[in-house]
């Protein structure tokens, strides 16, 4: 049973950079799958932040993609976020979660299958 | 923006069926994946694929596409059912990025 745990700061100041990791239990982070950071401001739906794949290969929100880095510790089994110049609009609970799927008859089929708890991050001077 | 609408809520009947709907021009390309999300809890996926459960996942849970229209049908609605569903796939333009609907809050009364 693949489980996922994000841990880092949970408050950061404005202006700052929000740094978050996911380890990965259970499961090989070079095994074939995206794994992915999501988030939700309090009350809101969630948002696709962005995705890597253990070879280093990444997408990225066209929002979020000039303030998102997304990086991986194959040695670790984890992957991580930085999310630069944040402001209180980046108030959130952040999840990681990993992309499995398939092909079928030429259709792709693509699912998040684990998450993690969620982590809340609070931007606030 | 979302590139996946959907209805901010519904309510059904305890024991009766309803119907949450994704639209979004991707998805006349793309299957979408359903997600229910409980307060303070993370999401759990519900559906995939063309009408695929995960294990875990009861069968009153269904799946179904027609044009640019994904739909989730929760047939004979429990009160633990009482959530927000959200859809998820591929954007509309071709560069495999991912979105998320806007979610529907469903109540069951």
């Amino acid at each position: 049973q693949v489980q996922l745990q994000e841990s880092g700061p949970g408050l950061v100041k404005p202006s700052g950079t929000l740094s978050l990791t996911c380890d990965v239990s259970g499961g090989s982070i070079s095994s074939s799958n995206w794994w992915n950071w999501v988030r939700q401001p309090p009350g809101k739906g969630l948002e696709w932040i962005g995705e890597i794949y253990h070879s280093g290969s990444t997408n990225y929100n066209p929002s979020l993609k000039s303030r998102v880095t997304i990086s991986v510790d194959k040695s670790k089994n984890q992957f991580s976020l930085r999310l630069s110049s944040v402001t209180a609009a980046d108030t959130a609970v952040y999840y990681c979660a990993r992309v499995g799927g398939y092909d079928s008859s030429g259709w792709e089929i693509y699912y998040f299958d684990y998450w993690g708890r969620g982590t809340l991050v609070t931007v606030s001077s | 923006s979302s590139e996946l609408t959907q209805d901010p809520a519904v309510s059904v009947a305890l024991g009766q069926t309803v119907r949450i709907t994704c639209q979004g021009d991707s998805l006349r390309s793309y299957y979408a994946s359903w997600y229910q999300q409980k307060p303070g809890q993370a999401p759990v996926l519900v559906i995939y694929g063309k009408n695929n459960r995960p294990s875990g996942i009861p069968d009153r849970f269904s799946g179904s596409s027609s044009g640019n229209t994904a739909s989730l049908t929760i047939t004979g609605a429990q009160a633990e059912d009482e959530a927000d569903y959200y859809c998820n796939s591929r954007d509309s333009n071709g560069n495999h990025l991912r979105v998320f609907g806007t979610g529907t809050k469903v109540t069951v009364l």
